[in-house]
């Protein structure tokens, strides 16, 4: 079975940078859309940010600009460069995969937490 | 954007009861991009139906999807112990992808 494994996750002051790393098990890593969703502590899901097995992209408003969605099909990793943090994006980020058929998110890492302060 | 309302917000109910989570979106969604998730506290979301009424592979029977257009319906037909936790409605129609604000399960 696929599994997904975040990295990168800390403490982070506010304008900092960080960089998150999702390893996906497996051989399939290449023909499936990725995605980055997060949870603030107490608070529900937010999808941030998706990458098609082509590496279009698309982003939440609120991280636009300042955060980036990669893949490298070579090594079976997604990775998510935020930089400009803020306070508000203290969060759970977790990556998840997007089935072909429907788009929904059938597997899911288990999380790695970023928190953003002074 | 298209917004995802979930009704309603917490619910309380006892094992064996059926129990039904709304969803409903801002703008007509096609069903195959209705999906349906369950999070256990401190845990990663779990699929449990996609296309409105598909169940995942794994996911018990007692789970059940339904709706099409904007009005979408997730019932568990008898509840277990381990069914008292949060779900979420997501819509994967829009390149800008929701969830909805959750539903709280209390015994």
């Amino acid at each position: 079975e696929v599994q997904l494994v975040e990295s990168g996750g800390g403490l982070v002051q506010p304008g900092g940078s960080l960089r998150l790393s999702c390893a996906a098990s497996g051989n399939t890593f290449r023909i499936y859309s990725m995605n980055w969703v997060r949870q603030a502590p107490g608070k529900g899901l937010e999808w941030i940010s998706y990458i098609s097995s082509s590496a279009t992209t698309h982003y939440v408003d609120s991280v636009k600009g300042r955060f980036t969605i990669s893949r490298d099909n070579a090594k079976n990793s997604l990775y998510l460069q935020m930089n400009s943090l803020r306070a508000e994006d203290t969060a759970v980020y977790y990556c998840a995969r997007m089935t072909i058929s429907s788009d929904a998110f059938d597997i899911w890492g288990q999380g790695t937490m970023v928190t953003v302060s002074s | 954007d298209i917004q995802l309302t979930q009704s309603p917000s917490s619910l309380s109910a006892s094992v064996g009861d059926r129990v039904t989570i709304t969803c409903r979106a801002s703008q007509t969604i096609t069903t195959s991009y209705l999906h349906w998730y369950q999070q256990k506290s401190g845990k990663a979301p779990k699929l449990l139906i996609y296309a409105a009424s598909t169940l995942q592979s794994g996911v018990p029977s007692r789970f059940s999807g339904s709706g099409s257009g904007t009005d979408f319906t997730l019932t568990i037909s008898s509840l277990q112990p381990e069914d008292f936790t949060t779900y979420y409605c997501q819509q994967s129609y829009s390149t800008q992808i929701t969830f909805g604000q959750g539903t709280r399960l209390e015994i």
